[in-house]
């Protein structure tokens, strides 16, 4: 089961919106609505930021998004802060035998 | 407030062993399936194992497959994970994470645990 394909960075500046793709097959996120996404700073543990493609956790801020096309979904930040600095990782559930598959992880950057 | 808290890691030569040791509070903690995740030093996520809640059934990734084997305590609210002949590339910080709903994401994580598979 190979990693979904993730930009390696994206940057933007404050105020303004990024967005990140995530691409996968139509094993993991073409067959299921269930990709999430988590946020990551460093020495930190992923903290869950969209489940379900589309759905916040309580407590995530509402610049937070997500969405989904065929194989490939995404996750929007409006509204770009500082502290929104981290690395980003998609994953999906999978028909194949590890049941779930991480994405290869975006580095955003606060310009 | 829902806490896992992860234990047990350390130094190991290659070919040996190691248990870890995830401690649950704030759930109904045999409601839920629980998964390890691992992240090798700059790498990035790679799901290694989960249970369900009752300890009936339980997946590997292929990369551990007959080398770990993960269990639960209901009566303990304890997860386990033993790591029999261990390999450089085991090397990671090892998450203890909370299934959602449906087992299909992971909502909450502790802080790790590093494991260092060397001689």
């Amino acid at each position: 089961q190979s990693a979904l394909t993730q930009p390696a960075s994206v940057s933007g500046s404050p105020g303004q919106s990024i967005t990140i793709s995530c691409t996968g097959t139509s094993s993991d996120v073409g067959a299921y609505n269930y990709v999430s996404w988590y946020q990551q700073h460093p020495g930190k543990a992923p903290k869950l930021m969209i489940y379900d493609v589309s759905n916040r956790p309580s407590g995530v801020s509402n610049r937070f998004s997500g969405s989904k096309s065929g194989n490939t979904a995404s996750l929007t930040i409006s509204g770009l802060q500082a502290e929104d600095e981290a690395d980003y990782y998609c994953s999906s559930y999978t028909s194949s035998s590890t049941n779930y598959v991480f994405g290869t992880g975006t580095k955003v950057t606060v310009l | 407030e829902v806490q896992v808290v992860e234990s047990g890691g350390g130094l190991v030569q290659p070919g040996g062993s190691l248990r870890l040791s995830c401690s649950a509070s704030g759930f109904s903690f045999n409601n839920y399936a629980m998964n390890w995740v691992r992240q090798a030093p700059g790498k990035g996520l790679e799901w290694v194992s989960g249970i369900s809640g009752s300890g009936g059934s339980t997946y590997y990734a292929d990369s551990v497959k007959g080398r770990f084997t993960i269990s639960r305590d209901n009566s303990k609210n304890t997860l386990y994970l033993q790591m029999n002949s261990l390999r450089a590339e085991d090397t990671a910080v090892y998450y203890c994470a909370k299934a959602g709903n449906w087992n299909v994401y992971f909502d909450y994580w502790g802080q790790g645990t590093l494991v260092t598979v060397s001689s």
